[in-house]
């Protein structure tokens, strides 16, 4: 079975720009969780998808957003960047409430 | 509040000693808890759950739930043990995934 995997690996945006990011979950798995990771923060959850729908979401703001398609892919976008956007994004995917496989993460550099 | 502290940033112990990664959570309930690992230049895995009371990789965890703590121990460390650890709870099943992480603790493993 082919793992979690996540597109682009690496990006570099300019402050005020956008960005899509995008993660295809292990074959089967209908539930997309995401991540942020930052040395400061460590791992802080973004949202979570089951079904095409946002089951939960976390204490971001209002330029992070995300959906899933019928397929179970899910990208996540930010708008109007940052620079304590720079992070690694991660994705993680499930079969429902088991264990969560995570992908290689994107990482975003925000100049 | 659903908090996850690992009082340890880094943590260095030499081959062959036995190792001890502290986990303490605050949640209003019966979480489940975890420990997932992180090896140089590969995705975060999942190392321990609760529920499993089985040992991985020669190590073990346990739930003490007057204590609110799931330390991670192995009582001989090896050099491949070198990683980053991260423990983390998830609400009881009940619809949502969401993983809450402590910051992690870098363990060092010297030959």
């Amino acid at each position: 079975k082919a793992g979690v995997t996540q597109t682009p690996r690496y990006l570099i945006k300019t402050r005020g720009q956008q960005v899509t990011l995008s993660c295809s979950p292990i074959s089967g798995h209908r539930s997309v969780s995401w991540y942020q990771q930052t040395p400061g923060q460590g791992l802080q959850f973004l949202f979570e998808y089951f079904s095409e729908t946002q089951r939960n979401k976390g204490n971001f703001p209002g330029r992070f957003s995300g959906r899933q398609f019928s397929n179970s892919r899910s990208e996540m976008n930010v708008s109007t960047l940052e620079l304590g956007d720079s992070a690694l994004y991660l994705c993680a995917s499930s079969s429902g409430y088991n264990e969560q496989f995570f992908g290689p993460g994107t990482r975003l550099t925000v100049l | 509040a659903q908090r996850v502290t690992q009082p340890e940033k880094l943590l260095s112990v030499f081959k062959g000693a036995p190792v001890e990664l502290k986990c303490n959570y605050s949640y209003s309930g019966s979480p489940e808890l975890f420990w997932y690992v992180q090896y140089s230049r590969q995705r975060l895995q999942l190392l321990l759950r609760h529920i499993s009371r089985e040992s991985i990789k020669g190590f073990t965890a346990d739930l003490n739930k007057g204590e609110t703590s799931f330390h991670l121990k192995k009582p001989f460390a090896q050099e491949e043990d070198s990683a980053m650890y991260y423990c983390a709870l998830r609400p009881p099943q009940g619809g949502s995934e969401k993983l809450v992480f402590g910051k992690g603790t870098k363990l060092t493993v010297n030959p």
